[in-house]
């Protein structure tokens, strides 16, 4: 079974300070990403990587920052939190190596990090 | 890009009865299509995928979903509802390599 791990299930800093969110999974899959999910927006990427210290922008990038030290972990930074980064952060994985496009596989998800900023 | 709509925000269903949830891709050549569920507090665990061949495609917990390339939809079903099918459900798709444009979700109730 795969498993995705989120460091916390729930959250709350204050505007400013630096946020890290850190997910692990144990299936040696390629692919990590982040999202964030909102009320009617549905998820949305932040980030993704498909190798070790590699990273691609996703549709909402701006305010956060990633880090992919090693294969199993793929951490989310908040440089500087603010009120509206507020929200559900989902982190997921997927195997599939090689950048082939038009292949996309079943992303596996972690239970999330609920996490408010006052 | 692709894009993807699910244009029920929320459905409420009797338990017993059958479910459909409407689901509409844009996508200019045929896309990888997914059915997502996440139950209350939960992380999203796929419920069925479509990648190519047979249209009709059979997922977990009796859910199906059909492939229509003339409507570009990829509808939902199941013939008989559970209250614990109670959650939201998330229809994606995927082109480019590995990232999945996910809809908006529908949230599905069910009464006794």
């Amino acid at each position: 079974d795969v498993k995705v791990t989120q460091s916390s299930r729930y959250l709350v800093k204050r505007t400013g300070e630096k946020v890290f969110l850190e997910c692990v999974q144990d299936m040696d899959h390629e692919n990590m990403f982040w999202y964030r999910q909102d009320p009617g927006l549905g998820l949305r990427l932040i980030y993704f990587s498909y190798d070790v210290k590699m990273k691609e922008k996703g549709d909402i990038p701006e305010g956060y920052s990633v880090s992919r030290e090693k294969k199993e972990r793929f951490s989310l930074i908040l440089e500087s939190a603010s009120t509206n980064q507020t929200s559900m952060y989902l982190c997921a994985s997927s195997p599939g190596s090689g950048r082939k496009e038009g292949n996309t596989d079943t992303q596996y998800f972690g239970p999330g990090t609920r996490l408010t900023v006052l | 890009a692709q894009s993807v709509t699910q244009p029920d925000i929320h459905i409420t269903v009797s338990e017993g009865a059958s479910l459909e949830l409407r689901c509409n891709y844009s996508y200019g050549a045929t896309p990888y299509l997914f059915w997502y569920v996440q139950s209350p507090g939960q992380g999203l665990q796929l419920l069925l995928k479509y990648f190519s061949g047979d249209t009709l495609v059979q997922g977990i917990k009796g859910f199906e979903a059909e492939f229509k390339r003339s409507q570009s939809s990829f509808n939902l079903r199941k013939p008989s509802v559970h209250w614990s099918d109670a959650a939201e459900y998330f229809c994606a798709v995927g082109a480019s390599y590995q990232k999945v444009t996910f809809g908006t979700g529908t949230k599905l109730q069910v009464i006794p």
